[in-house]
């Protein structure tokens, strides 16, 4: 599975968005990018994920470079219960499930 | 529906006892994993489970020992503890399936501290 770096930590102010940026310019044509986020330490939760089209859902919008080599994850509308530690993470298409994390980006979003 | 449920959620150990981590999940999801949590660090997989009757080795294993029993239930065991193994260890499932990509979910995470 393709690696990914992402900034250690992101300060955002209240009721703007927030973008979260990764690079993962290893990944192959078939892994896919997915986000999660864990919130104070409890357990990730997933927030998105994305091929190569740009994706949205209630939650955020997955923007993925043409040639695939970064995404940024956006929160359009930033707020307190936003701060967390963001995951970016490549998975390769498979059965196997595996996932591995890295260490993330901390969030704060900050009145 | 009560997605991932681990047990216990906190226990304290002393060095060279053993414990089993149980953890069982609800949504029919093929795989299954382990994830230890270290005081500001990341998530590190100790093994997984792609597929009931499989288990394999993540980027942490020593130590550690893991039983699919079935679908829903993947343990993991602590043969003998070490305080290298205080940490918060996290369970999760994924549905795998034939495309592989479906989102995992999280248990609440089970805290360990050896002494």
């Amino acid at each position: 599975d393709a690696k990914t770096t992402q900034p250690p930590s992101m300060d955002c102010a209240e009721g703007r968005a927030a973008n979260l940026p990764c690079n993962h310019s290893t990944i192959s044509g078939n892994e896919y990018v997915y986000w999660y986020r864990q919130i104070h330490s409890q357990g990730p939760q997933y927030i998105i994920h994305g091929l190569k089209n740009n994706e949205t859902n209630e939650m955020a919008s997955l923007i993925i470079t043409e040639d695939r080599k970064s995404s940024t994850l956006i929160l359009p509308h930033a707020t307190l219960r936003d701060t967390a530690v963001y995951y970016c993470i490549v998975r390769v298409y498979s059965n196997t499930g595996k996932l591995i994390f890295g260490q993330g980006t901390t969030l704060q979003v900050k009145p | 529906n009560a997605g991932v449920t681990q047990t216990p959620k906190f226990q304290v150990l002393k060095t060279g006892q053993s414990m089993t981590l149980q953890c069982a999940q609800d949504m029919n999801h093929n795989s299954m994993y382990w994830y230890r949590q270290d005081p500001g660090m990341g998530l590190r997989l100790i093994y997984y489970s792609a597929s009931e009757g499989t288990t394999d080795k993540g980027e942490v294993p020593n130590g550690y020992n893991v039983s699919r029993l079935n679908k829903r239930e993947f343990s993991l065991r602590l043969e003998s503890a070490a305080p290298s193994q205080t940490s918060v260890y996290f369970c999760a499932s994924s549905g795998g399936g034939f495309d592989g990509h479906t989102e995992a979910f999280f248990g609440q995470g089970t805290r360990l501290t050896v002494v």
